[in-house]
């Protein structure tokens, strides 16, 4: 019943390590994103992609690769982990902005501990 | 990068009062959200706003789209315990390519029974 789901929920690493986040959506949606969340609740756009084609690359570190191998999934890749990639990290997904409602859902985060 | 300014940060209230709170932005934008936030979940979307002045109610949440289109804000009437969360503005400005959308700091909401 998920709209957006994304695994795991919670990923606590060490430095170094690569690690990946998993992103589904059911609702049909041709768009997909991932955000990251400070420690001061920011919000922050990181990629966008729509169907399957990278849009948005907002000036993320290299080490952050997202792959999207349908419009359904859209994943993110971490390599190298830092400690300052602590973050929680939401994958998303909308409708094309046309008239009437607009969906834009996010999935239940990622809090990603990097010690 | 750009940040849309979210007022208060903090709001700590009676159950009952009403609330408010705004967004400005320096920037046109051509759709207004706003969410809210529970802890350990993701911002759910509460009103959407599409045109400059249009007001949107959704139960007692009402929020309304300014009419410069730089700003807009969201009361919440005869607030209740389960109103605590973190509000979130968030705008889409204009020719935005890739569905980009930019939000406020947040407004946390406490509400004491």
């Amino acid at each position: 019943d998920t709209a957006v789901s994304q695994t795991p929920k919670y990923l606590v690493t060490q430095m170094g390590n690569d690690k990946s986040i998993k992103c589904e959506q059911n609702l049909g949606h041709d768009t997909m994103y991932w955000y990251k969340q400070d420690s001061k609740k920011f919000l922050k756009i990181m990629f966008s992609y729509n169907n399957k084609e990278l849009i948005i690359n907002e000036t993320v570190p290299n080490r952050f690769s997202p792959k999207s191998p349908d419009k359904a999934h859209l994943n993110l890749h971490i390599n190298s982990l830092e400690l300052g990639d602590s973050a929680v990290y939401f994958c998303a997904s909308s409708t094309p902005l046309r008239t009437g409602p607009y969906g834009y859902t996010f999935g239940s985060g990622t809090r990603l501990t990097v010690v | 990068g750009q940040q849309l300014n979210q007022s208060p940060q903090s709001m700590f209230i009676q159950e009952g009062e009403d609330v408010s709170m705004n967004c400005t932005s320096s920037s046109i934008f051509n759709t207004w959200l706003w969410y809210k936030q529970d802890p350990g979940e993701g911002p759910v979307l509460l009103i959407a706003l599409y045109k400059a002045g249009e007001l949107t109610s959704n139960g007692r949440l009402t929020a309304q789209f300014g009419i410069t289109r730089k700003d807009s804000f969201l009361n919440i009437s005869a607030s209740i315990p389960s109103d605590v969360g973190i509000y979130f503005c968030a705008g889409r400005r204009q020719g935005n390519q890739g569905g980009k959308l930019i939000f406020g700091q947040g407004t946390e909401l406490s509400v004491k029974p």
